[in-house]
């Protein structure tokens, strides 16, 4: 099963900068997701990473606000543009890989970078 | 409405307890289904998959009702370390959707 590192682990950010995340791992997987979970909320897809393409972002997402870089098939990188307080939330990696005790595909998620904007 | 529906609880249970969390999900076209855990401060971690035949992993077992789009999940004789958010996830199409979660407590 895939094993994720993401960084950074935390950071505190001034409102109207931005932040870039990367998450890094260890095996090469085709299918890369960027989540939200916001305080107390469960998780939110932002978008899917794709090898050698434009990201594919959900509703109210849009590529403005979290640019997506996915340069290889074991790394991406999310950045939070123009950051408001309201982006306050864990970002969470997750990939998409043969899980340990499943016959299927299962997803696995990273250890989450936890954002405080003031 | 959520697509995707939890009570979040808490559920404080002792020790040797049953307990059992429940969750309805919006889309009739989900083909996929599962309970996720979440611990505190930590990124979910898949627990077990929901078959419609029901399925069983030790002190757990998982039931999917498709025609009332109705996922459960029992756990029997509950530990201290079961403390946790019980995450419940329906999938369409490799996207997954999750519930806000179930927080169970389980004390001495």
């Amino acid at each position: 099963s895939a094993v994720i590192s993401q960084k950074p682990s935390r950071d505190i950010c001034q409102r109207g900068t931005s932040l870039t995340i990367q998450c890094q791992v260890d095996s090469q997987v085709t299918m890369m997701f960027w989540y939200r979970q916001q305080p107390g909320q469960s998780l939110t897809l932002i978008a899917t990473a794709n090898q050698g393409s434009e990201a594919t972002y959900e509703s109210g997402f849009v590529i403005d606000k979290f640019p997506i870089s996915r340069p290889n098939l074991t790394f991406s990188t999310l950045t939070v543009s123009n950051m408001s307080p309201e982006d306050s939330s864990i970002y969470l990696c997750s990939v998409e890989d043969r899980g340990q005790r499943v016959s299927y595909n299962e997803q696995f998620f990273g250890p989450g970078t936890r954002l405080t904007v003031l | 409405r959520k697509e995707v529906e939890q009570d979040p609880g808490p559920f404080n249970v002792p020790e040797g307890a049953t307990v059992a969390f429940n969750c309805t999900y919006s889309n009739s076209a989900s083909q996929s289904f599962f309970w996720y855990r979440q611990d505190c401060r930590k990124e979910p971690k898949l627990l077990m998959s929901v078959y419609s035949s029901g399925n069983e992993d030790g002190r757990f077992t998982a039931q999917l009702n498709r025609a009332s789009q109705y996922i459960s999940l029992l756990i029997r004789d509950s530990k201290l370390s079961d403390s946790a958010t019980y995450l419940c996830v329906v999938s369409s199409f490799q996207k997954l959707v999750f519930g806000t979660g179930t927080r169970l407590l389980v004390s001495p």
